[in-house]
């Protein structure tokens, strides 16, 4: 399969514990880009990447949050200190370029008890 | 900023019955749109996309789009819905950011299908 590939597919984890999501993109795929989707809702713009460069971040991203992409390769999309209201679905996209096709994973579904 | 709303929440139809899921968008210049599905526990499908070329846009599954610049809409439509078109579909802008863009998504509507 080489769609975009994300790591866990569920996540449970207790209210204050750290989590870290990883990011496999599509191949050669310059573009990633992190969205959260919560309940009733559409997803909602997080973050991107241009390779390895983290090119802005959304003001949902509070400081508790943070995103790489090392190699640019993967990315990994990290919370720390988790609350409640992170529980969400946690979406990763890839695209070769700028306004080409964006490829989602299939997510990773965060609940934090 | 870009924004797209979707009017229905909630869409229902019958097997072999027309579908329209509307949508209605707010940029300050010529937008790039798109509808996107997401059938439960499957990643998001893009359906079909516009950037100002042909104001009707076909797409996958035989559904098509038509960009209504004078009502700010791009509704989606299907002649005949099947059994396998139940799912959210998302009707999205593209934003333009600080060093690109980024897709601005609507909140959805649920495509029921019955027999």
């Amino acid at each position: 399969d080489t769609g975009v590939s994300q790591n866990p597919r569920h996540k449970i984890t207790k209210r204050g514990q750290n989590v870290t999501f990883r990011c496999d993109p599509i191949s050669e795929h310059n573009r990633l880009y992190w969205y959260r989707q919560t309940l009733g809702q559409g997803p909602e713009f997080l973050t991107y990447f241009q390779n390895e460069a983290q090119l802005e971040k959304s003001r949902l991203l509070s400081d508790r949050f943070s995103a790489e992409r090392p190699k640019g390769s993967f990315s990994t999309l990290e919370i720390q200190r988790t609350e409640q209201g992170d529980s969400a679905m946690y979406l990763c996209a890839s695209s070769l370029f700028e306004d080409t096709e964006a490829f989602f994973g299939q997510g990773t579904r965060l609940t934090v008890v | 900023a870009q924004s797209v709303t979707q009017l229905d929440s909630h869409v229902s139809v019958s097997e072999g019955t027309p579908v329209l899921l509307r949508c209605n968008y707010s940029s300050s210049y010529s937008p790039s749109l798109f509808w996107y599905v997401q059938h439960p526990n499957k990643g998001l499908q893009l359906l079909l996309k516009y950037t100002s070329a042909a104001t009707l846009v076909k797409g996958i599954n035989g559904f098509e789009a038509e960009f209504k610049k004078s009502e700010t809409s791009f509704h989606l439509t299907k002649p005949s819905a099947h059994m396998s078109d139940a799912a959210e579909y998302f009707c999205v802008v593209s934003e333009r950011r600080q060093a690109g863009t980024a897709l601005i998504f609507g909140k959805g509507t649920t495509l029921s299908v019955s027999s």
